[in-house]
């Protein structure tokens, strides 16, 4: 039973450009979120997905998009990247919305901005 | 706003010692908490979760209970050993969906 899979694992971007990352949920899970770690700190919550729709969204600008597709994958999007956007990216699945069930997360992406 | 206080924030002990890690969190009104384990630079392992009618959980050589009405949860390591070694994160469930809210964490090192 695989469980949350993240990639790319590392990835370095210019600033200014445009970054995708990817989760796949753990087998049976329809429900995705994203956080951002900064080094040092606890994971903060950037939005969640389920049936295809963002359902929740912490305190992120609109350069933060996301999408999810009918197999329950998940895209993190961010435009015009800051250096301050430099962070380890996390994925969660879960169980439903609404259902306060256990959070599996993946390795996370580390993402580099120069 | 929900937030969660870890203490100590770092910690440092020898082989073999019982740990105790602290979280509270300002809103008590908490459904569920989960502890997770977050290796150097690797994502988040999920090591006990405490639903909302429950107070505590065990698994191995860990405990975690949960006091509602003060909105703390207690870690409990016992007979700790240098795999250990690792930062743990508590984080709770916050309003209608899966939205976790989270800890700075604490950095253990468990020393031979």
């Amino acid at each position: 039973d695989a469980g949350v899979t993240q990639s790319p694992t590392h990835l370095i971007k210019t600033r200014g450009q445009q970054v995708t990352l990817r989760c796949s949920p753990k087998s049976g899970h329809d429900t995705v979120s994203w956080y951002q770690q900064a080094l040092g700190q606890g994971p903060q919550f950037i939005f969640q997905y389920y049936e295809e729709e963002e359902r929740q969204r912490g305190n992120f600008p609109d350069r933060f998009s996301g999408h999810q597709f009918p197999n329950y994958s998940s895209e993190l999007n961010v435009n015009a990247l800051l250096l301050g956007d430099s962070a380890l990216y996390l994925c969660a699945s879960s169980l439903g919305p609404g259902r306060h069930t256990e959070a599996f997360f993946g390795q996370g992406t580390r993402l580099t901005v120069v | 706003k929900q937030e969660v206080t870890q203490i100590p924030a770092a910690l440092s002990v020898p082989e073999g010692e019982n740990l105790v890690l602290n979280c509270s969190f300002t809103d008590s009104a908490i459904y569920n908490l989960q502890w997770f384990r977050q290796d150097p630079g690797k994502g988040l392992t999920s090591l006990l979760l405490i639903q909302s009618s429950q107070r505590e959980q065990t698994s191995g050589r860990l405990n975690a209970s949960l006091d509602k009405s003060s909105g703390r949860s207690t870690l409990y390591i016992a007979a700790s050993q240098p795999g250990d070694s690792a930062t743990y994160l508590c984080a709770g469930f916050s309003g209608g969906y899966n939205k976790l809210i989270f800890g700075a964490g604490t950095r253990l090192a468990v020393h031979p």
